[in-house]
């Protein structure tokens, strides 16, 4: 099962992009990236998920190298209420969640 | 609506005395699965079950037990109880397809544990 590696925390000012890596160098071919994020205390919510080619959808913007091993998640002009724990996983049948980066968005 | 829902939200109870946790969802999915939040450790997942009928643990088993009867209920059981199940606990429906890795998770929203 492929591992993932994220920063513990950020910060990003409001109104800038915010950009969260996550590194999956283990990730076999046919596995996708998959992006949540958990807003204090509540349960985790689906952001985007992709398998080479960058995706976009009304959340968010994925970036994934050409390589697959590494990821960026771009939340285009960031808001207070984007302040949560984003989560990056690689899912087999079970999903497996790590510690996530906690974004802190201030004005 | 697609959801998750648990029950009860809340509960404060004393060691050893039996409780369960609902979960149900309206996916009609078949993955389902229970994890638990503590600060600094993230989410951890408990058990899980592919289909009515077949459960596994997951990362942290002990002391739990879950039954999958029907395909839109997944009950959290913790036959005796202790300190140190006090947790924020999370179950979730997955939507999976026939092409590897396409996962896709909701979560219901949560039920905070004491244990006195």
């Amino acid at each position: 099962d492929a591992k993932t590696t994220q920063p513990p925390s950020m910060d990003c000012a409001e109104g800038r992009a915010a950009n969260l890596p996550c590194n999956h160098s283990t990730i076999s071919g046919n596995e996708y990236v998959y992006w949540y994020r958990q807003i204090h205390s509540q349960g985790p919510q689906y952001i985007i998920h992709g398998l080479k080619n960058n995706e976009t959808n009304e959340m968010a913007s994925l970036i994934i190298t050409e390589d697959r091993k590494s990821s960026t998640l771009i939340l285009p002009h960031a808001t207070l209420r984007d302040t949560a724990v984003y989560y990056c996983i690689v899912p087999p049948t079970a999903l497996i969640f790590g510690k996530g980066t906690t974004l802190s968005v201030s004005s | 609506e697609a959801q998750v829902t648990q029950n009860p939200r809340y509960l404060i109870t004393v060691t050893g005395k039996k409780l369960t946790v609902t979960c149900s969802q309206n996916m009609n999915h078949e993955y389902m699965s229970w994890y638990r939040q503590d600060p600094g450790l993230g989410l951890r997942q408990i058990y899980y079950s592919m289909n009515v009928e077949v459960t596994d643990k997951g990362d942290v088993p002990e002391g739990y037990k879950v039954s999958r009867k029907e395909k839109r209920n997944f009950p959290l059981i913790l036959e005796s109880p202790s300190p140190n199940q006090t947790s924020l606990y999370f179950c979730a429906s997955t939507r999976t397809s026939g092409r590897a890795g396409l996962n896709e998770q909701f979560f219901g929203p949560g039920t905070r544990l004491t244990v006195l």
